[in-house]
C-alpha cells in the first residue's frame, strides 16, 4: 500500500467525548495536511505540517482541535469535548514537499451524537 | 482573499461531453487542480495544470486555463456512468505556506 491511510474509517461518538484520528502519509512525504469536509461543503483547511518546521495551525476552528506529527511521519488529529457541529469527514493529505501535488487518504467519517 | 467558485450540479447524458467550470481569485496561483470524489471515498487527483499553460490533455480529460479571466474548466469526453462523482477545483500558491483552496465541488450526474 503506497497511498495515504487513515483510521478509523468511521467514528461515532457522544457529545463531550474526545476523539483521535490517525493519518499515515505516503512514505517519504514531508508535508502533511488535515482538511475537514462538512456535509454539502468544500474542503476546509485545518492544519499543515512541513518537515520539522512549526505547523501552520491557522485553520483550526477552535482550541478544542489539536494535531501532532511524531517522527515526521504519522499524524494524529485530536478533537476534545466534541460537539455535534464537529460531525464531518476529516481528510488527510501528504505531498513530497509543500510545492508538490497532494495525495489524499480515504478520510474518517466522524458523527457526534 | 482566496476563493474558488464552482457550480454545484451538472447533469449530462452518457456519451456526451461534460464541462465543469471553476473561477478563482488568487492570480499568483501556480498550480490548479481537479480532484474527483466518488461516494464514500476520499479525493482522487485527476489532473493539474501549471499556471503558465493554457491547455492540458490527458486521455478523455482536457483542462483549459484562462489566466486573464481566472477561469479553469475540465472537459470529460464521452462521459460514462462511472464518471458520476463530485469534482473539486483547487488552487495552490507555493509562494507561501498556504494549503490548497478548494471550491465546494460540482456534482456530476451521468444519465444512462
Amino acid at each position: 500500500g503506497a497511498g495515504v491511510s487513515q483510521s478509523p474509517s468511521n467514528k461515532v461518538t457522544e457529545k463531550g467525548k474526545d476523539v483521535e484520528l490517525r493519518c499515515d502519509p505516503i512514505s517519504g512525504h514531508t508535508a502533511l495536511y488535515w482538511y475537514r469536509q462538512s456535509l454539502g461543503q468544500g474542503l476546509e483547511f485545518l492544519i499543515y505540517f512541513q518537515g520539522n518546521s512549526a505547523p501552520d495551525k491557522s485553520g483550526l476552528p477552535s482550541d478544542r482541535f489539536s494535531a501532532e506529527r511524531t517522527g515526521g511521519s504519522v499524524s494524529t488529529l485530536t478533537i476534545q469535548r466534541t460537539q455535534q457541529e464537529d460531525s464531518a469527514v476529516y481528510l488527510c493529505a501528504s505531498s513530497f514537499s509543500r510545492t508538490e501535488t497532494q495525495y489524499f487518504g480515504p478520510g474518517t467519517r466522524l458523527l457526534v451524537l | 482573499g482566496e476563493d474558488v467558485e464552482q457550480s454545484l450540479f451538472l447533469s449530462v447524458r452518457e456519451g456526451d461531453s461534460s464541462v465543469i467550470n471553476c473561477t478563482y481569485t488568487d492570480s499568483s496561483s501556480t498550480y490548479l487542480y481537479w480532484y474527483k470524489q466518488e461516494p464514500g471515498a476520499g479525493l482522487q487527483l485527476l489532473t493539474y495544470i501549471f499556471s503558465n499553460m493554457d491547455m492540458k490533455q490527458d486521455q478523455r480529460l482536457t483542462v483549459l486555463l484562462n489566466k486573464k479571466d481566472k477561469h479553469l474548466s475540465l472537459r470529460i469526453a464521452d462521459t460514462q456512468t462511472g464518471d458520476s462523482a463530485i469534482y473539486f477545483c483547487a488552487e495552490s500558491n507555493p509562494g507561501g505556506n498556504t494549503p490548497l483552496v478548494f471550491g465546494k465541488g460540482t456534482r456530476l450526474s451521468v444519465i444512462a
